[in-house]
């Protein structure tokens, strides 16, 4: 009874090579979020879709980006990792967060850029 | 946009005692407060959440206390147990935004 899942658990990539990592949700919720987490830090939000509306924090790298292909799955392309990317990557669900709603983190992809 | 402060960064407490996490934010239009615990590698987790219109919420050990009118909240944990020991982040949303604005998290130990 997976709710959200990410793939892989742990990715290890060298420096410059382009990485995707994804995530999937029976949940049916509309927004789906991609969080950075670095040790000892507060997840930091990169970007999120409300349905298709894809929305990019200011401060999000140009280096990374998403797809929404269908409501159920969201991929985060990572075109050329730096070792600054190392980090714990989170994807989250919630419904039309409207007034706020519980948003539901996936266990995460653990990213090594060498 | 939002801002949310968290205080104390680490707290430590002995078995049985109470520990209180305090958060301040800045967008007097965010209306909802949730409270997430994280364990070492692992994905944060809900413990308590609390909405605008209410200004105390508990569950079992857990309270949440909402103060609008000085834009902070609270969490307490009574009768803390070695498995209560995380990083616990606030947070406050912002519906403009559509988007959580986390605190810089609480590393809690429970001493037994």
């Amino acid at each position: 009874d997976a709710m959200v899942i990410q793939n892989p658990r742990y990715q290890v990539t060298q420096f410059g090579k382009p990485v995707t990592l994804s995530c999937s949700q029976t949940l049916n919720h509309n927004v789906m979020y991609w969080y950075q987490q670095k040790s000892s830090q507060a997840p930091k939000l990169l970007f999120h879709y409300y349905d298709k509306d894809f929305n990019n924090e200011a401060d999000t790298p140009d280096n990374f980006q998403s797809r929404r292909p269908n409501t159920s799955f969201c991929f985060l392309d990572i075109r050329s990792p730096g070792l600054g990317d190392a980090a714990m990557y989170l994807c989250a669900t919630s419904r039309d967060p409207g007034q706020g709603n519980e948003q539901f983190f996936g266990p995460g992809t653990r990213l090594t850029v060498l | 946009g939002e801002n949310v402060e968290q205080h104390p960064s680490t707290l430590s407490v002995q078995e049985g005692d109470s520990a209180v996490i305090k958060c301040t934010y800045s967008d007097s239009a965010s209306n909802y407060f949730p409270w997430y615990k994280q364990e070492l590698g692992k994905r944060p987790q809900l413990i308590i959440d609390i909405r605008s219109n209410v200004g105390e919420k508990k569950d079992q050990r857990i309270a949440v206390t909402l103060n609008k009118t000085a834009k902070h909240f609270s969490l307490h944990i009574t009768e803390t147990q070695p498995e209560d020991s995380a990083v616990y982040f606030c947070a406050g949303f912002s519906g403009s935004a559509r988007q959580l604005t986390f605190g810089s998290g609480t590393q809690l130990t429970v001493l037994p």
